[in-house]
């Protein structure tokens, strides 16, 4: 069964740092998102994307955010200088034309 | 915008009992509705959505969910619980345009089974 795949499963990284989460969407799919959730929080929605461009982005995804997809296969999530607030487990998506969201299984960040 | 609310942070069952988990959402046209688990340090599973149709969904791992236009709820029920049940349990609702779609999320219903 296809699925979302995300890479790394966890990263360290100092304050200030930048940081590129990589995810792999299921390849037929034309809407990719990015959603984080904060220890103990909610899932919270962070971008979509289609047609190579940025179709909503909610009001946490800021300048220090950016989201591409350089290939045919990948969609990233760059944070420029993270921030201590930044850690969080964040989750790639993908859907096609219509149906539910597939989910990875995430990628915890932690930021020291 | 559309916002969804689990009223339940915690829930705990016995085994074997029956589950109903809680779920309102504000939306002003028909949504899509979801309902995901999440077990400890893993990603979101889709057990089961609604998009239009038969208001009494069937999901995995026995779930069902039954959307009711009326109280704007999509509550989840399994008549018998598994202690491998114990997660975590989000409902969404999806708002899909042509250009782009986002789930709101609940904040979850945290599901403790006693033996």
């Amino acid at each position: 069964e296809p699925e979302v795949t995300q890479t790394p499963s966890h990263q360290v990284t100092q304050m200030g740092q930048e940081v590129i989460l990589r995810c792999v969407p299921i390849s037929n799919h034309l809407y990719f998102y990015w959603y984080r959730q904060i220890l103990g929080q909610k899932v919270e929605f962070l971008v979509s994307f289609y047609n190579n461009e940025i179709s909503e982005k909610s009001e946490i995804f800021d300048d220090q955010f950016s989201v591409e997809r350089p290939d045919g296969s990948n969609f990233t999530l760059k944070i420029r200088s993270t921030k201590l607030e930044d850690s969080a487990m964040y989750f790639c998506a993908s859907r096609r034309d219509t149906g539910e969201l597939f989910f990875g299984e995430g990628s915890r960040l932690t930021v020291l | 915008a559309q916002s969804v609310t689990q009223p339940d942070i915690h829930i705990t069952v016995s085994e074997g009992a029956s589950l109903e988990l809680r779920c309102n959402y504000s939306y002003g046209a028909t949504p899509y509705l979801f309902w995901y688990v999440q077990s400890p340090g893993q990603g979101l599973q889709l057990l089961l959505k609604y998009f239009s149709g038969d208001t009494l969904v069937q999901g995995i791992k026995g779930f069902e969910a039954e959307f009711k236009r009326s109280q704007s709820s999509f509550n989840l029920r399994k008549p018998s619980v598994h202690w491998s049940d114990a997660a975590e349990y989000f409902c969404a609702v999806g708002v899909w345009e042509t250009s782009g779609s986002r789930l709101t999320f609940g904040e979850g219903t945290q599901l403790t089974v006693n033996p």
